[in-house]
């Protein structure tokens, strides 16, 4: 079955710093991979996603992601962080049994510094 | 963009009764939506898969009998906690896919049982 880890439960950045967030998957085929956003207590918001095509992609609120095959990686990346920024950040795979579910990482919990 | 909507937002209720929670798509159709129970500081435990015209699809360990899905319409799905106990408080998140797994969530609803 699938899995997906993200190493980094929480990071923390100083305002203007640059970002990166891990996130590694298992999949057996081609991935369809996604990082959402969580604010506290809201639902999730879709960042970027990766289906096909180019491996860099690039998302909302000037996030980007690289799909690496060769390290079963899906890094988001951001050149410069902002206050709010700060949330709770998920990557996600879908199913590979094809029934649209997702499956989630833990998380990444980020917190901005002023 | 797609919009999925939830209601309520927030709910208290007494231990041994029961609580419905409503999932909407807005302004699309929905043959599928997804209900998501997420613990504090913790990721999203895909409970069951809301299926219009059919019965929910559970994961292993829910309790289809405790958690009462129906999908009456393409636009709104419902879940019902039934004899809540504290242990069941936690935030409930719902989705609709939209094809190609891509996913939009709702809000979430936050129930404390007490």
């Amino acid at each position: 079955a699938q899995s997906v880890t993200q190493p980094d439960i929480h990071i923390t950045v100083s305002e203007g710093a640059s970002l990166e967030l891990r996130c590694n998957y298992s999949y057996g085929a081609t991935p369809y991979l996604f990082w959402y956003v969580q604010s506290p207590g809201q639902g999730l918001q879709l960042l970027l996603k990766y289906f096909s095509g180019d491996t860099l992609v690039q998302g909302i609120k000037g996030f980007e992601a690289e799909f690496k095959r060769s390290q079963s990686s899906f890094n988001l990346r951001k050149p410069s962080v902002h206050w709010s920024d700060a949330a709770e950040y998920f990557c996600a795979v879908g199913d590979e049994g094809g029934s649209e579910k997702l499956v989630f990482g833990k998380g990444t919990k980020l917190t901005v510094n002023p | 963009g797609a919009v999925v909507s939830q209601h309520p937002s927030r709910v208290i209720c007494k231990s041994g009764t029961s609580v419905k929670i409503e999932c909407r798509s807005l302004d699309f159709q929905a043959t599928t939506m997804f209900w998501y129970r997420q613990f504090p500081k913790q990721s999203l435990m895909l409970m069951a898969t809301s299926n219009e015209g059919s019965k929910a699809t559970y994961e292993q360990g829910v309790e289809k009998d405790k958690f009462l899905i129906n999908h009456a319409s393409l636009t709104l799905s419902t879940l019902t906690v039934t004899s809540a106990h504290p242990e069941d408080s936690s935030f409930y998140i719902c989705s609709a896919p939209t094809g190609t797994y891509e996913q939009y969530f709702g809000p979430g609803t936050r129930l404390t049982v007490t």
